[in-house]
């Protein structure tokens, strides 16, 4: 019940395309989806968060999609650059856990020149 | 301003030993939370602290690992009798609060602990 699962484990896009990674939960508990941005020696970043009283999210290039029956939620990355070439992780927080993340295992994008 | 702070970067040691990594977390940050990062794999939640009392350690895989934060502000994760498995990056990450269900939580970048 405390699981996230992302897919895919690993992506390649063509510079301008769109990278596209989906995460699943269980836990209906959960009221808060983030997604991290981590590159090599580096700490996870925010990138951007939503919850689910909300469909939709948008931040510059970055779109989340949330399907609350489905218990699903996806990041869009839009006009995808080199430099968006990271490891992504979802993750998911609920009331009462004292907003500790629960992690999917990570998408590794590259995005090709 | 300062991020998260964590010190050493990088520790060698040899099983059996035991081991103490440090957490500087974001001033004013009153929520203060230890992952583990294994290789390929996302963090994983090990403790949390509000203000100096440690709010839940259930994530702590055994009484080898013990975390403290005496004053509210720096924490100090601790491994007894380190073995191999224990090799993973540890993060600290603080927040302003620690709101169920969210808030923002800003990372640090790690120590990479190695257990020969």
């Amino acid at each position: 019940q405390q699981q996230v699962k992302q897919s895919p484990q690993s992506l390649i896009v063509q510079k301008g395309g769109i990278s596209i990674i989906n995460c699943a939960y269980e836990n209906t508990a959960f009221d808060y989806f983030p997604w991290y941005q981590q590159f090599p020696g580096k700490g996870p970043a925010l990138l951007i968060a939503i919850r689910p009283d909300v469909s939709e999210k948008k931040e510059g290039r970055f779109t989340i999609s949330f399907n609350k029956s489905a218990k699903q939620f996806s990041l869009h990355i839009m006009d995808s650059q080199p430099g968006d070439s990271a490891t992504y992780f979802c993750a998911a927080s609920g009331s009462g856990n004292t907003g500790k993340l629960i992690f999917g295992q990570g998408t590794t994008l590259q995005v090709k020149p | 301003g300062a991020g998260v702070s964590q010190t050493p970067s990088n520790k060698v040691t040899e099983k059996g030993k035991y081991v103490e990594l440090r957490c500087d977390p974001i001033s004013g940050h009153t929520a203060l939370y230890w992952y583990r990062q294994s290789l390929g794999q996302g963090p994983e939640f090990l403790i949390y602290f509000q203000g100096t009392g440690a709010a839940d350690d259930s994530g702590l895989p055994n009484d080898r690992f013990f975390a403290v934060r005496p004053e509210g502000s720096v924490s100090t994760l601790k491994i007894q009798r380190t073995e191999r498995g224990d090799s993973a990056v540890y993060l600290c990450a603080s927040s302003v609060m620690g709101l169920a269900g969210g808030g923002e939580q800003f990372f640090g970048p790690g120590t990479r602990l190695t257990v020969l």
